[in-house]
């Protein structure tokens, strides 16, 4: 079965520091796709970033970044020079098959001034 | 820009009462979901479709029902509301390909069943 962990409920930081929130998932499939998604408290889900399971390059966007590690099947969120305007819910994702996504439990994230 | 809207933010409804959730998204896409949200248990996918007429169910489709009609308009029907069913219900809608894409997200309806 298909399972994506997010050990850590809640996270809560000062402005200006860096954050990592961590997801591991369960698959048996060799293709497999991984999402990262933020949830503000608007309600809306908002999409992040999608890495597939042959690319194992980290990406860097701004201040967010990811490292994903398939020895681990391990896919971690940075936040660096964290702000206020970052707190949300994050979730990450695992798509199983082409079109059902399994989701984390997320990870409220509270960044505080 | 993907645009995934929903027909209501907020709904309160009564146990028993027949409730529609409209969700239409403008950028073509042949797959819509629509997945509920609670606290602790994530998000769970109810029905999904990948064209129009086809529905599949979800992990969680008890008590639900959906209807497409139109390539844009993806509809979840509560048949008779019960309390347990009060939830965050969020829609989304991806393209079909062979796999891996991305699925977008609509605002999201926060329904309260008295």
């Amino acid at each position: 079965a298909q399972k994506v962990t997010q050990a850590q409920t809640e996270i809560s930081v000062v402005e200006k520091e860096d954050v990592t929130l961590d997801c591991v998932y369960e698959t048996r499939d060799t293709t497999y796709y991984l999402f990262w998604y933020k949830q503000p408290p608007s309600g809306e889900l908002v999409f992040l970033i999608r890495r597939n399971s042959f690319d194992e390059q980290n990406e860097i966007s701004g201040r967010y970044s990811w490292n994903f590690q398939k020895s681990t099947s391990s896919f971690n969120f940075t936040i660096t020079a964290s702000q206020v305007v970052d707190s949300a819910v994050y979730f990450c994702a695992l798509l199983q098959g082409a079109q059902k996504l399994v989701f984390g439990q997320g990870t409220r994230l509270t960044i505080n001034p | 820009d993907v645009k995934v809207t929903q027909s209501s933010r907020y709904l309160v409804k009564r146990t028993g009462e027949k409730v529609f959730l409209e969700c239409v998204q403008d950028m073509d896409h042949e797959n819509m979901f629509w997945y509920r949200q609670d606290p602790g248990l994530g998000l769970r996918l109810i029905y999904f479709s990948y064209d129009v007429k086809m529905k599949e169910k979800g992990d969680i489709p008890e008590g639900y029902s959906v209807s497409r009609e139109k390539k844009e308009r993806f509809s979840l029907i509560l048949e008779s509301a019960s309390t347990n069913q009060t939830s965050m219900y969020l829609c989304a809608s991806s393209l079909l390909r062979v796999g891996g894409e991305t699925q977008y997200f609509g605002p999201g309806t926060r329904l309260l069943v008295l």
